[in-house]
């Protein structure tokens, strides 16, 4: 079955610590995002990828991280920078083009500082 | 303003009544529209899109699109408890380029026995 894959399912961060969330897709989607929701709120966008080996920054990209070495595989880098990380982190893909497509979610990482 | 506009709720309903969500735009360009259902806890799924004026039916589910009045509505029937969720709207930027989806903060739906 196709899908996106997103691990680990719970991660806890320590103060000044960088913590690194994989995203992994075998839909055959040339587009990924990564985005951060908190609890009562809407999602809010981190970064995007369009095609490997590019990526662009989204609205709250600051304190993060990413890379898109393989069109399968969009991590998140959550860096010691970002001062209040608690959140819930979901990775999303989709096909490109003319047009507009609905994105597929992961499950999410739920991210906790301790 | 901003971009996608959806009234927080809680939006509560009666087993077994209409259920309706609603959700304006503001870019007059907008031509997709898509609607999430988030369970509490979990990532979003896609339940409808459309994007041509009128309704579109899938099941239990009518979306309907109105791009001069720019609105866009989930209508859920003979509403469940299982219905009860998070429904975000989520409207792409008009010009192109990138597929970046802009989502709505979302309508919490809660349908009691």
């Amino acid at each position: 079955d196709g899908g996106i894959t997103q691990s680990p399912k719970y991660l806890f961060r320590k103060e000044g610590q960088n913590v690194t969330l994989s995203c992994e897709q075998n839909l055959n989607h040339d587009a990924m995002y990564w985005y951060r929701q908190d609890p009562g709120q809407g999602l809010r966008l981190i970064y995007y990828s369009q095609i490997v080996n590019d990526f662009q920054k989204g609205d709250i990209a600051e304190g993060y991280s990413v890379s898109r070495e393989k069109k399968e595989s969009f991590p998140l880098t959550v860096t010691s920078a970002q001062k209040n990380p608690t959140a819930f982190y979901l990775c999303a893909s989709s096909s490109t083009g003319q047009g507009a497509y609905g994105y597929t979610f992961g499950s999410g990482t739920r991210l906790t500082v301790v | 303003q901003k971009e996608v506009e959806q009234n927080s709720g809680p939006l509560s309903v009666p087993e077994g009544a209409i259920a309706s969500l609603n959700c304006t735009y503001s870019d007059r360009g907008s031509q997709s529209f898509f609607w999430y259902r988030q369970y509490s806890g979990k990532s979003p799924e896609l339940i409808m899109f459309i994007y041509s004026n009128g309704d579109k039916e899938d099941g239990r589910f009518t979306a309907q699109l109105n791009k001069a009045s720019q609105y866009v509505s989930l209508l859920i029937r003979d509403s469940q408890p299982s219905d009860s969720a998070t429904y975000l709207c989520a409207v792409p930027p008009p010009k192109g380029g990138y597929n970046k989806l802009i989502f709505g903060a979302g309508t919490r739906l809660a349908v009691h026995p």
